[in-house]
This record gives structure tokens, C-alpha cells and sequence, in this order.
């Protein structure tokens, strides 16, 4: 079975300032990795996925994601964050050619002008 | 369509009821699943579709829970003798099939209040 911890509930940031959202995850088996988004009001949107290959995955709003397999981290950074980006993060996991996700609890991302 | 439909948005029933929640994937995705929200937390595996059979069912909390995909596209999600305790955000998802690579894409959800 997997785990997924999301270390942190609530992130308060400044515009502009760096962000990262720490995220470990436990599983005896090779894993897939995903960082999926929700907006105030909207439904969960995938962010980025980690399945094999370069350990450092983008999105298309600047985020990027390391695949830490001896740490079994996958911490998400942003180097300046916009207003906008103001949503709550989840963390998941699934086994590879496994069919569910199991979802950490999730950090709420709160980006001041 | 574009996106997966979940009908209704928002329901709030009494203690003791049955109740059905629905969702229309995006047309094509074989595989369909159910996740439930709770309150702070992230969401939670109930079952798991691959074209009209139950592949997975493992995450249905009890057998107050059922689940049918009777033609391979729509889902519906029934739930009898309501507790309080199934208050929650049930969210639905589809993808194109079950490799875990090509992403789900999720649906809005259905806020179900138990009174």
C-alpha cells in the first residue's frame, strides 16, 4: 500500500517570493507521481506527473517537480508566484499499472499581494 | 462532451435516505472512477470501472455503497440509509484507459449534505 504526506497545511506566500510544497510519499513498489491542482470553486486539474525518465518535471504555469527516490520526496517549486495562484496542491501516488491514486491531504497555497 | 458532467452539483438529503449520484465521463474514456472529499482532507479511492465491470471496488466503505456502469460510459453512485458520516465531495473521473500515465481528468464534483 501507499502513503502520501503533505507536511505542510497552509503556505502563506508573498507575490513574487518562492514557493515550495513539501510532499513524501511511502510505497514497497515503483510508484508514479502527481501534483494535481484545485481552484477555489473548480474541480482537481492535473498539474504535472512524474512517470519515468528526467526526474525533474515542468508544467506550463512555471512549476516543476523533483523525483527524490532516496528521500521518497516529490517537492513542488515555484520560483515566483503569482496571485493567481492561490489553490489548494494535492499530492498522489499510484503503483505503476496500478489503477487509483491515493491523494496526501493537501497544502493550501495563499499568495499576498 | 468536454469534461466529465456530475450531476447533481450539490445535494442534501436526510439521515436514513437513499440517494444517487451521477456522472457522464468524457465520451471515449473507458475507465471511470469514484473518489470521495472529505472535510480536509484529500480525496479517498471508493471503486474503479474499466468499461461496464467493477475492476476494483476495494475503497466502497460498506455495502451501503454501490456503484453501477451499465453501458460502459454513464456511472451512477447509490447510496442507502444515509449517515451523517457520508457528508462529503464525491468526485468522479475518467481517463482514456487504465494506465495511470495518461492522467485523470475530474469532474467538479457532487456535494452531498447529510442531515
Amino acid at each position: 500500500a501507499q502513503s502520501v504526506t503533505q507536511l505542510d497545511s497552509q503556505v502563506p506566500v508573498f507575490e513574487e517570493a518562492p514557493v515550495e510544497l513539501r510532499c513524501n510519499y511511502s510505497s514497497s513498489v515503483s510508484v508514479y507521481l502527481f501534483w494535481y491542482v484545485q481552484y477555489p470553486n473548480q474541480g482537481l486539474q492535473l498539474l504535472l506527473k512524474y512517470l519515468s525518465g528526467s526526474t525533474l518535471v515542468e508544467s506550463i504555469n512555471g512549476f516543476e517537480a523533483e523525483f527524490n527516490k532516496s528521500q521518497t520526496s516529490f517537492h513542488l517549486r515555484k520560483p515566483s508566484v503569482h496571485i493567481s495562484d492561490t489553490a489548494e496542491y494535492f499530492c498522489a501516488v499510484s503503483e505503476v499499472y496500478g489503477n487509483k491514486l491515493v491523494f496526501g491531504a493537501g497544502t493550501i497555497l495563499r499568495v499576498k499581494s | 462532451g468536454a469534461g466529465v458532467s456530475q450531476t447533481p452539483s450539490n445535494k442534501v438529503t436526510e439521515k436514513g435516505k437513499y440517494v444517487e449520484l451521477r456522472c457522464d465521463p468524457i465520451s471515449g474514456h473507458t475507465a471511470l472512477y469514484w473518489y470521495r472529499q472529505s472535510l480536509g482532507q484529500g480525496p479517498e479511492f471508493l471503486i474503479y470501472f474499466q468499461g461496464t465491470g467493477a475492476a476494483d471496488d476495494s475503497g466502497l466503505p460498506n455495502d451501503r455503497f454501490f456503484a453501477v456502469r451499465p453501458e460502459g460510459s454513464v456511472s451512477t453512485l447509490k447510496i442507502q440509509r444515509t449517515e451523517r458520516g457520508d457528508s462529503a465531495v464525491y468526485l468522479c473521473a475518467s481517463s482514456l484507459n487504465a494506465r495511470e500515465q495518461y492522467g485523470y481528468t475530474f469532474g467538479s464534483g457532487t456535494r452531498l449534505t447529510v442531515v
